[in-house]
Order: C-alpha cells, then sequence, then structure tokens
C-alpha cells in the first residue's frame, strides 16, 4: 500500500521562512505534488517534482529524493496570507498504467504576527 | 478560479438512496479525477477517468462509479448511500500532454458537500 506522513501543524512568523516535510512509501512512484487549501475552499495546485531536486516557483519551492521516500515544501517571505492547509500527494502507476493519487492528512500552518 | 465547475453545491440524501454528481472540466482538458474529502482530513483518490475511461482508481467499492462524456465533463454516482458517505467530493481535471510537465498541473473545483442523514 501507499503511506504518505506530513506534520500535522505548524506555526511560522510573518516574513520568515517554513519548511514543511512529507515521507512516503509507495512502489510505482510517479510524481509528488504539493496543494495549498484554506478552510472551506478546494485545493490549489503549487507544484510537482517527479525528478529529485528542487523546483522554485516564486516564494515556494519543492524538494525531492526518491530514494530517501523524501520532499519538502518552502514557503519564502511568510504572509498572513499563507495561513493554510498544505497537503503532500503522491502518484504512483502499476505495471498496468493504472494510477493513483494518494494524499497525506495536511499540515495546518499558521502565520502569526 | 479554475475554470472547474461542480453542481449542486451541497446536498443533503438518506442513507439508501442513490446520489449524481456532477463535474465540468476546464475547457482543453482530457482527464478528470474525482476524490472524497471528510472534514479535517486530505483528499481520499476515488478514481480518474482519461478520455471517457477509466484509467486509475483508489480504494473504494463498486457503489461509486463515474462516467466521463465526449466533452470531457464528468458524473461521479453513489449508490446505496450510507452516513460515512458524507464529505466534500471534489474533482479535479488536467490535461495529459506527453513531454510536458504542464500535463500535470490538477485544477479542483469548489466541491460539492454531502450530507447523508
Amino acid at each position: 500500500g501507499q503511506n504518505i506522513d506530513q506534520p500535522t501543524e505548524m506555526t511560522a512568523t510573518e516574513g520568515a521562512i517554513v519548511q514543511i516535510n512529507c515521507t512516503y512509501q509507495t512502489s510505482g512512484f510517479n510524481g509528488l505534488f504539493w496543494y495549498q487549501q484554506h478552510a472551506g475552499e478546494a485545493p490549489t495546485f503549487l507544484s510537482y517534482n517527479v525528478l529529485d531536486g528542487l523546483e522554485e516557483k516564486g516564494r515556494f519551492s519543492s524538494f525531492l529524493s526518491r530514494s530517501k521516500g523524501y520532499s519538502y515544501l518552502l514557503l519564502k517571505e511568510l504572509q498572513m496570507k499563507d495561513s493554510a492547509s498544505y497537503l503532500c500527494a503522491v502518484r504512483s502507476l502499476n505495471s498496468g498504467g493504472y494510477q493513483k493519487v494518494t494524499f497525506g492528512t495536511g499540515t495546518k500552518l499558521q502565520v502569526i504576527p | 478560479e479554475t475554470g472547474v465547475t461542480q453542481s449542486p453545491t451541497h446536498l443533503i440524501k438518506t442513507r439508501g438512496q442513490q446520489v449524481t454528481l456532477r463535474c465540468s472540466s476546464q475547457s482543453g482538458h482530457n482527464t478528470v479525477s474525482w476524490y472524497q474529502q471528510a472534514l479535517g482530513q486530505g483528499p481520499q483518490f476515488i478514481f480518474q477517468y482519461y478520455r471517457e475511461e477509466e484509467n486509475g482508481r483508489g480504494n473504494f467499492p463498486p457503489r461509486f462509479s463515474g462516467l466521463q462524456f465526449p466533452n470531457y465533463s464528468s458524473e461521479l454516482n453513489v449508490n446505496a448511500l450510507e452516513l460515512d458517505d458524507s464529505a466534500l467530493y471534489l474533482c479535479a481535471s488536467s490535461s495529459i500532454r506527453l513531454g510536458t510537465r504542464a500535463s500535470y498541473e490538477q485544477y479542483f473545483g469548489p466541491g460539492t458537500r454531502l450530507t447523508v442523514t
């Protein structure tokens, strides 16, 4: 089966940098996603990693190490509006090309002044 | 706004009934996925359709079924509703284009809140 772990809650200060970690165990790994979800809203796509390394997109960066089953989302210059849940999700493929996406339970980030 | 729409926004059903939820994908997208999200949890993958065929499924029983139409809109059908089916149902669309990273961006609709009593 698949297993995804991420911290339940984090708190960080406005203007600071925060790193949200995600570890996973899966077979047929085919990519890792990060989503942002504000309370009562649908998730919003942030990033996708399928190869090892860092992907940067403005204030957000995502890192992947496939050999370690590990990813992190880095948020810089935190703003109050960044308070949200951050979801890590893994896509896997079986030998027949049938795919499955598994989400973690999400990390609730609170940004404080 | 992602361009993905879902209907209805809210729905109340009784245990044992059947329900159909609808999703219209973003223009140009050929893939749709459905998710169930309980309060305080991450979305749970139900299934995915690509060009009108199911090409991925999570751990949901057969009473959860779906369709994708030629215009890439989609339906999620749930038979014999149970109390635990109460959740937010999300659909997400994307466009699978080989050789481009953009093919993996997935856009969610606002969801349908289903309550089973």
